[in-house]
């Protein structure tokens, strides 16, 4: 496709669970992100890929949060353990550049997870 | 303190009105400067990219920085309601590594 692709686009899950998020990068795109929106704030950092190493993973709440991008494409988040105060939407985002230039970010729709 | 402040709004202007959406900022290391749109329940897209003080004019948007206040501006003119959405400013360092630094947003709706 032509943009960044996530799915699932909706998760529902029960408290102490295990959830993969995945993210489809724009193709030719080395630097890919994801960030986390909670409702009425604004997306915070949690991890940037480029290639297939994570370059920085400063965002990464707790060792509950987990992220792969095992041939440099495509990405998935992992949460295990999930708690009620992870419900968000988690956002994927690519780059054509990572490093000293990153200029524009394209952000696919995210997966909205709510844990009860 | 939150590193970058954005009112939330929401604000509510008549069609065809000049918009002013603002951030303020504490980290002065802040080199690069965004403001990227978000409709409800879409990602957010990039409206307008500037580095380091000035101004920057893209059609009815304008980006101003003044790095000096650490404040950062964007200006919609004669706006319709289809820039109705959430305006989000985000920041970065002199890496430029991608990882922005967003405000809150700020909720605007443009009535027909």
């Amino acid at each position: 496709g032509a943009g960044v692709s996530q799915t699932p686009s909706n998760k529902v899950t029960e408290k102490g669970k295990y959830v993969e998020l995945r993210c489809d990068p724009i193709s030719g795109h080395t630097a890919l992100y994801w960030y986390r929106q909670s409702l009425g704030q604004g997306p915070e950092f949690l991890i940037y890929f480029q290639g297939t190493g994570a370059a920085d993973d400063s965002g990464l709440p707790n060792d509950r949060f987990f992220a792969v991008r095992p041939e440099g494409s495509v990405s998935t988040l992992k949460i295990q353990r999930t708690e009620r105060g992870d419900s968000a939407v988690y956002l994927c985002a690519s780059s054509p550049r990572g490093h000293r230039g990153a200029g524009e970010l394209f952000f696919g729709e995210g997966s909205r997870l709510t844990v009860l | 303190q939150k590193e970058v402040e954005q009112d939330p709004g929401p604000l509510s202007v008549p069609e065809g009105a000049i918009v002013s959406l603002n951030c303020t900022y504490s980290n002065s290391a802040f080199q690069y400067f965004m403001w990227y749109r978000q409709y409800s329940r879409k990602g957010p897209e990039l409206l307008m990219y500037t580095y380091s003080s000035g101004n920057k004019e893209d059609g009815r948007f304008t980006a101003q920085v003044d790095k000096s206040s650490k404040y950062i501006s964007l200006f919609i003119r004669d706006s319709q309601p289809s820039d109705s959405a959430t305006y989000l400013c985000a920041m970065s360092g002199s890496s430029n590594t991608g990882k922005l630094i967003f405000g809150q947003g700020t909720t605007l709706q443009v009535k027909p």
